[in-house]
């Protein structure tokens, strides 16, 4: 069966410091891979998707990045974090192209930027 | 742009009720609509997916119907119980896109 990990659960970092989130998948190849960020009272904002080895896409201009180093390694990163930047950040996995098969998520990260 | 709402966005019941959850969306051009839980501070678990060709499917006390022409999708969940108490979120996809809904909250009361 697949899953999928997610961290670290919980983060607390001052303003301007380097971010690292990580998220991996097991039990399948070649997965769809996203970054989610969830803010109250807003929903779901896809951050960034990616089809394949070091292929990403960003869907919203911001202070973060992501990269694909392994077919099942999805990384979040900053290199200097903002207020505005804390949220919790979930990823996923899907099987089939173009973002419309059936989403998978992690157990999310938490993060407060003080 | 496809735009999801769920009314109520919090809604309590008393225990062994029917809930009754609601989901409309503004595109009927979909390839399918998924339906999450989220628990407090945790992931979305994945509960239902209706491709755009069926009208409704089943798992255990949940059925989710899906009517494209009215831009609509209703999830059922008989005889609820305390443990139902979440966030219920749905997800409609198309066009390459996915859109979430803000969710229904859900407090089941014993």
């Amino acid at each position: 069966s697949q899953t999928i990990h997610q961290w670290p659960a919980t983060l607390v970092q001052p303003v301007g410091s380097p971010l690292s989130l990580e998220c991996t998948v097991e039990g399948t190849s070649n997965p769809n891979l996203y970054w989610y960020r969830q803010a109250a009272g807003r929903g779901l904002q896809l951050l960034f998707y990616s089809v394949g080895i070091g292929q990403i896409s960003s869907e919203v201009p911001q202070n973060l990045s992501a990269s694909r180093p392994q077919d099942r390694q999805f990384i979040l990163s900053s290199k200097k974090l903002l207020l505005s930047d804390s949220g919790f950040y979930l990823c996923a996995w899907s099987r089939d192209r173009g973002r419309t098969g059936e989403l998978f998520f992690g157990e999310g990260s938490r993060l407060t930027v003080l | 742009k496809q735009e999801v709402t769920q009314i109520p966005a919090a809604l309590s019941v008393p225990e062994g009720e029917n809930l009754v959850l609601n989901c409309s969306f503004t595109d009927s051009a979909i390839y399918n609509l998924q339906w999450f839980r989220q628990d407090p501070g945790k992931g979305l678990t994945s509960l239902l997916l209706i491709q755009s060709s069926q009208r409704e499917q089943t798992s255990g006390r949940l059925n989710a119907s899906l009517d494209k022409s009215s831009g609509r999708s209703t999830l059922y969940i008989a005889a609820s119980q305390p443990g139902d108490s979440a966030t219920y979120l749905c997800a409609v996809s198309g066009n390459n896109r996915l859109a979430f809904g803000k969710g229904n909250q859900v407090v089941v009361i014993p």
